[in-house]
């Protein structure tokens, strides 16, 4: 079965250097979520979107922004990267009224 | 293929007894499990982790056991308490986190 893609895997950026994160959720979900993960820290929620609108906004920089498009997959923008950006990213999916999320496997940036 | 599964989509329990929450793997390399609580409308948290060298983890009412022979893990919680009515992740790490689907556990007072 298609599960959550995420792209790129790894991915090596310089300070102030901009990177791109892109999420293609399960085929018919409609919502998807973007979590940033520090180094042993929890999970944190950045935003999320539903029918290619944003839906809920956590704790996202306003460095970073995001859209979701037709096809409903996602991209996570991050500008003006920082050292404390180091972090792996992961979205989930899912289909409204349904409570799972599936989660992709997430984009590891090291910001150096 | 879903390297981390939870086969149980619900499970209703009621309140003061005890709900267990399954999470299979398929991979010996992993090395840390975790688990996360999620309530509507908000990022999933947080709740207990185990390393692969442990079998057991416990933190007040919560306690993770591992049996890596099985590939197996499990979430206890004691006494169920409303409030602890949530959807639940396991996690495994090899060299990502890999995500079960969740359970969405219903405490019933």
């Amino acid at each position: 079965a298609a599960g959550v893609i995420q792209s790129p895997r790894h991915l090596i950026k310089e300070k102030r250097e901009t990177a791109t994160l892109k999420c293609y959720p399960i085929p018919r979900h409609d919502t998807v979520y973007w979590y940033q993960q520090g180094p042993g820290q929890d999970p944190q929620f950045l935003i999320s979107f539903y029918e290619k609108m944003q839906s809920d906004k956590g704790s996202i920089p306003d460095r970073f922004s995001a859209q979701q498009f037709s096809d409903y997959h996602s991209e996570l923008n991050m500008s003006s990267l920082e050292l404390g950006d180091s972090a792996l990213y992961f979205c989930a999916s899912s289909l409204t009224g349904d409570m799972r999320y599936t989660f992709g496997s997430g984009t590891r940036l090291t910001v150096v | 293929d879903q390297q981390v599964k939870q086969n149980s989509p619900s499970l209703s329990v009621q309140e003061g007894r005890i709900s267990i929450l399954n999470c299979d793997y398929t991979n010996s390399m992993f090395d840390y499990f975790l688990w996360y609580k999620k309530y509507p409308a908000e990022g999933p948290t947080f709740l207990i982790s185990i390393s692969s060298i442990k079998d057991k983890n416990e933190d007040g009412r919560f306690t993770v056991f591992l049996n890596k022979s099985a590939k197996h893990l499990s979430l206890h919680i004691v006494p169920s308490q409303p409030g602890d009515s949530a959807v639940y992740f396991c996690a495994a790490r090899g060299n990502q986190f890999y995500f079960g689907t969740g359970t969405s556990l219903t405490v019933i007072p």
